[in-house]
C-alpha cells in the first residue's frame, strides 16, 4: 500500500464544474503539498498545508490531520486547469517528500 | 521564492553513454533534491545533495550510476551514467525545506535509444 494515495486517478469535467481531488496518507507528516504539473512537465506548487484550509483564487485546499486526509477543490473549472495534480507529504523530521501517483484532470469547454 | 533552471531541457542519447544535467538556482539553498519521473509515473527521489558533503542516495539508486556534484549553494549536477533505455525519464531538481514551498526545475526529458 502506498504511503500517499490519491483519488481519482483520472477525472474529466465540463467547464464550470466543481472539482474535488482527494489525498490520504499513512505516515507522520510535517506538511502536505499540492502540486500542479502541466503537459510540458513543469511542476508548480499550489499549496503547502499543515492544518486547516487555504484558498487561492478558484483553488481551495483543506487538510484534516486527525483523519490524515486532504482535499483540493477547484471551483468553476476551466480548460486551463487541465493538468496532473499531485499530492506530496513532507515526512516528519526529514526533508524528504513522498508523492502520490497524481490525478490527471481534463476540463472540456 | 526560488527560480530554478535546468540544462539541457531534453536530449536523445545512445545506450552506454552518459549525460550530465545541470541545475541552477537563483538563490543560495542548503539542500537540493534530484527526482526521476518515469513515463506515466509520479516522482521518485534519487538523492539529496548538500553543499560540502556527499549526496545521500535513496534505496535503489547508487553513486556509480547517478553521480552528483554540489560545488556551491546555487548549483548542482546529476550525471546519468552508462545509460540504458530504462533510464528514459524526466529528471527534475528541486529545492524546499520540510515546511517550505517546494520549487521545481522545468525538468530534463531524456530518451535513451
Amino acid at each position: 500500500k502506498n504511503e500517499v494515495e490519491q483519488s481519482p486517478q483520472n477525472l474529466t469535467a465540463q467547464e464550470g464544474e466543481f472539482i474535488t481531488i482527494n489525498c490520504s496518507y499513512s505516515v507522520g507528516i510535517s506538511a502536505l503539498h499540492w502540486l500542479q504539473q502541466h503537459p510540458g512537465g513543469g511542476i508548480v506548487s499550489l499549496f503547502m498545508l499543515s492544518s486547516g484550509k487555504k484558498k487561492h483564487g478558484r483553488l481551495i485546499a483543506t487538510i484534516n490531520i486527525q483523519e490524515k486526509h486532504s482535499s483540493l477543490h477547484i471551483t468553476a473549472s476551466h480548460p486551463r486547469d487541465s493538468a496532473v495534480y499531485i499530492c506530496a507529504v513532507s515526512l516528519y523530521n526529514t526533508d524528504k517528500l513522498i508523492f502520490g501517483t497524481g490525478t490527471r484532470l481534463q476540463v472540456f469547454p | 521564492s526560488a527560480v530554478i533552471s535546468q540544462k539541457p531541457s531534453r536530449d536523445i542519447c545512445q545506450r552506454g553513454t552518459s549525460l550530465t544535467i545541470q541545475c541552477q538556482v537563483d538563490s543560495q539553498v542548503t539542500m537540493m533534491f534530484w527526482y526521476r519521473q518515469q513515463p506515466g509515473q509520479s516522482l521518485t527521489l534519487i538523492a539529496t545533495a548538500n553543499q560540502g558533503s556527499e549526496a545521500t542516495y535513496e534505496s535503489g539508486f547508487v553513486i556509480d550510476k547517478f553521480p552528483i556534484s554540489r560545488p556551491n549553494l546555487t548549483f548542482s549536477t546529476l550525471t546519468v551514467s552508462n545509460m540504458s533505455p530504462e533510464d528514459s525519464s524526466i529528471y527534475l531538481c528541486s529545492v524546499g525545506g520540510r515546511v517550505e514551498t517546494q520549487y521545481f526545475g522545468p525538468g530534463t526529458r531524456l530518451l535513451v535509444l
